[in-house]
């Protein structure tokens, strides 16, 4: 199993990035994948979820509105879209895998991550 | 939202000691919850799943414990390579939330 994130960069405040998240070794369209970040020196904070088949979507109350997960299983792809960043959107954000097949719990694999910076 | 509280923060402990951190959820999570450990500039690794079952080649000095609000995260015998810092998680109602984390030091 192997999560490649790209996309990250540094950005004004109000701008827009687009994460992706390549993924390899595993039945891409049978499992949920999510996004976590980590802002610097801080602790785990899960982003949002999306369902295999990408009827059903999650996310924390933060970025409602503002971010949108999609994805892509013909390319075995997940994208984190983020609208109108913020400095507190900093962080790295990680792509991962849920742990089994059709269920939403556990993260098992994790990316390497991808830094997105939010400054002036 | 859930809240997930850990304690300590911070525990420092030497080889060889055996190490308990707790997790507190805000309201009960049934057995909704996980065990992560991060490295220093690496992802986290999932320890425990299912507030009891160890995930893939966790060696079995860790084992995790709980149901309801509170759980336990042990290690029975700390080895070097366990200094790093631990998360809990829980999947019970989004959104997903994790505790603060707790560090674990050389004495």
């Amino acid at each position: 199993v192997k999560l490649v994130e790209s996309g990250g960069d540094m950005v004004q405040p109000g701008g827009s990035l687009r994460l992706s998240c390549e993924a390899s070794g595993f039945t891409f369209n049978s499992y949920w994948m999510n996004w976590v970040r980590q802002a610097p020196g801080k602790g785990l904070e899960w982003v949002a979820s999306i369902k295999q088949d990408a009827d059903e979507k999650h996310y924390v109350d933060s970025v409602k509105g503002r971010f949108t997960i999609s994805r892509d299983n013909a390319k075995n792809s997940v994208f984190l879209q983020m609208n109108n960043l913020r400095a507190e959107d900093t962080g790295v954000y990680f792509c991962v895998r849920a742990l089994r097949r059709y269920r939403p719990a556990y993260f098992e694999y994790w990316g390497q991550g991808t830094l997105v910076t939010v400054s002036s | 939202d859930i809240q997930l509280t850990q304690s300590p923060s911070f525990l420092s402990a030497s080889v060889g000691d055996r190490v308990t951190i707790t997790c507190r959820a805000s309201q009960g999570i049934s057995t909704y919850l996980a065990w992560y450990q991060q490295k220093a500039g690496t992802a986290p690794n999932l320890l425990i799943s299912a507030a009891s079952t160890l995930e893939g080649e966790v060696p079995s000095r860790f084992s995790g414990s709980g149901s309801g609000a509170e759980f336990t995260l042990t290690i029975s015998s700390l080895q070097p390579e366990d200094f790093a810092t631990y998360y809990c998680q829980q999947f019970n109602t989004y959104p997903w939330t994790f505790g603060q984390g707790t560090k674990v030091g050389l004495k």
